[in-house]
């Protein structure tokens, strides 16, 4: 299956809000909420920030929030601060029984 | 506090077999959830192999299925990673994972670095 899409790159100064959008089909993000969120600073193994669509884990701030319409589902990071440069993948459940990921998005903190 | 941790040679050669473990520590891999495989080759995204329940049952990336086996030892609480026929298309930083209970990776080992090379 193909990958999800995601921007290459956002960024934004601290404080302000960004946000992420990860596209895909009826196939996996527009038909099941079963879209997840990863982030992975430099070096380091990924680390969940959102599952089916919108829940934060426990432990991760609330300034992380997604969403999902149709095909499209949406990380925002409000309240930008430096620890939160890294990337950030998002991932879903498929049709077929698989996951599939999206390229990944570098946030840059200004 | 669920802790996964990554074993096994970080060089094999073309057309050999890829061979990991990963080992769980604070949760027993009998008892329950999905516990699997992801890879992410070098400055590239991530890539779901596949997963093994507690059960033994399995579920696998289509691209990879033919070239791959996943297997648990409950005994010592591990669950393991074969592929086979390896190429430089293989070399990639190797992630063992817990699959929460909605379809979410919510455990993730420090990963491992296997290159495939003569």
């Amino acid at each position: 299956q193909s990958a999800l899409t995601q921007p290459p790159s956002v960024s934004g100064s601290p404080g302000q809000s960004v946000t992420i959008s990860c596209t895909g089909t009826s196939s996996d993000v527009g038909g099941y909420d079963r879209v997840s969120w990863y982030q992975q600073p430099p070096g380091t193994a990924p680390k969940l920030m959102i599952h089916d669509v919108s829940n934060r884990p426990s432990g991760v701030p609330d300034r992380f929030s997604g969403s999902k319409s149709g095909n499209t589902a949406s990380l925002t990071i409000s309240g930008l601060q430096a620890e939160d440069e890294a990337d950030y993948y998002c991932s879903s459940y498929t049709s077929s029984n698989s996951y599939v990921f999206g390229p990944g998005t570098k946030v840059t903190v200004l | 506090q669920v802790q996964l941790q990554e074993s096994g040679p970080g060089l094999v050669k073309p057309s050999e077999t890829l061979s990991l473990t990963c080992t769980v520590s604070g949760f027993s891999i009998s008892s329950g959830y999905y516990w699997g495989w992801i890879r992410q080759p070098p400055g590239k995204g991530l890539e779901w192999i596949g997963s093994i329940y507690h059960s033994g049952s399995t579920y696998s990336n289509p691209s990879l299925k033919s070239r791959l086996t996943i297997s648990l030892d409950t005994s010592k609480n591990q669950f393991s990673l074969k592929v086979t026929s390896v190429t430089a298309a293989d070399t990639a930083v190797y992630y063992c994972t817990r699959e929460g209970t909605t379809e979410r990776f919510d455990y993730w080992g420090q990963g491992t670095l296997v290159s495939v090379s003569s």
